[in-house]
């Protein structure tokens, strides 16, 4: 089946302890984003990646950083978590770019403490 | 940068009842998409929307887009139960690597 796969789904821990949000998708794609859902802002890009090894900066990319070492992976890590990075995140990827239909992955609520 | 405004930002209509969700962008769209979300959940592609005057349908939903490509319009015929859930506009930038959400519209059907 086709899909975009995000771990853990819910995670709870202390401002500073650095995380890592897991996204693996299994359809090919080059294009893959992070994004952040927070109540009347809608979905803001935190970073994207047109191909292994390329990524950069979307609308919020602050405390946040990525990689793209294969093409099926694309890990959001916090280096330092704070309390206004709580919010409900999603992976997403697209064959190509954003000209294509996106597959989201099914969110990681995160709450900092 | 790119801005999407949507219209209304919440809706409770009876079932069975027709509406209409609004898009509208701050600069011209090249691509515009329709998402759908259940609460908590991720988002499900509806339809895209490129050329000006576009029209798709899928079911019951049909989406427009202007012929000045910076509003489009997304309607519902005889809602149901089903169709509740947050629509999304999402637009591309215009470089093909970038994504613009809108806020969101939090639609209830009431039964």
């Amino acid at each position: 089946e086709a899909q975009v796969t995000q771990n853990p789904r819910y995670l709870i821990t202390v401002t500073g302890k650095k995380l890592t949000v897991t996204c693996s998708q299994n359809m090919n794609h080059e294009y893959m984003s992070w994004y952040r859902q927070d109540p009347g802002l809608g979905l803001r890009q935190i970073y994207y990646s047109m191909n292994v090894e390329v990524t950069d900066k979307g609308d919020v990319p602050e405390g946040y950083k990525v990689s793209r070492k294969e093409k099926r992976n694309f890990p959001l890590i916090l280096e330092s978590p704070s309390p206004n990075q709580t919010s409900l995140y999603f992976c997403a990827s697209s064959p190509a770019g954003t000209g294509d239909e996106a597959f989201f992955g099914q969110g990681t609520r995160l709450t900092v403490v | 940068s790119q801005e999407l405004e949507q219209s209304p930002q919440s809706l409770i209509v009876q079932e069975g009842k027709n509406l209409t969700i609004n898009c509208t962008s701050s600069k011209t769209l090249y691509g515009l998409y329709w998402y759908k979300q259940k609460y908590g959940e991720g988002l499900i592609f509806l339809m895209m929307l490129q050329k000006g005057g576009e029209e798709k349908s899928h079911e019951k939903i049909t989406a427009k887009l202007d012929e000045k490509k910076q509003q489009s319009s997304l309607h519902i015929t005889a809602s149901q139960p089903s169709h509740a859930g947050i629509y999304l506009c999402g637009a591309d930038g215009g470089w093909g690597n970038k994504l613009v959400f809108g806020a969101g519209t939090i639609l209830r059907v009431k039964s």
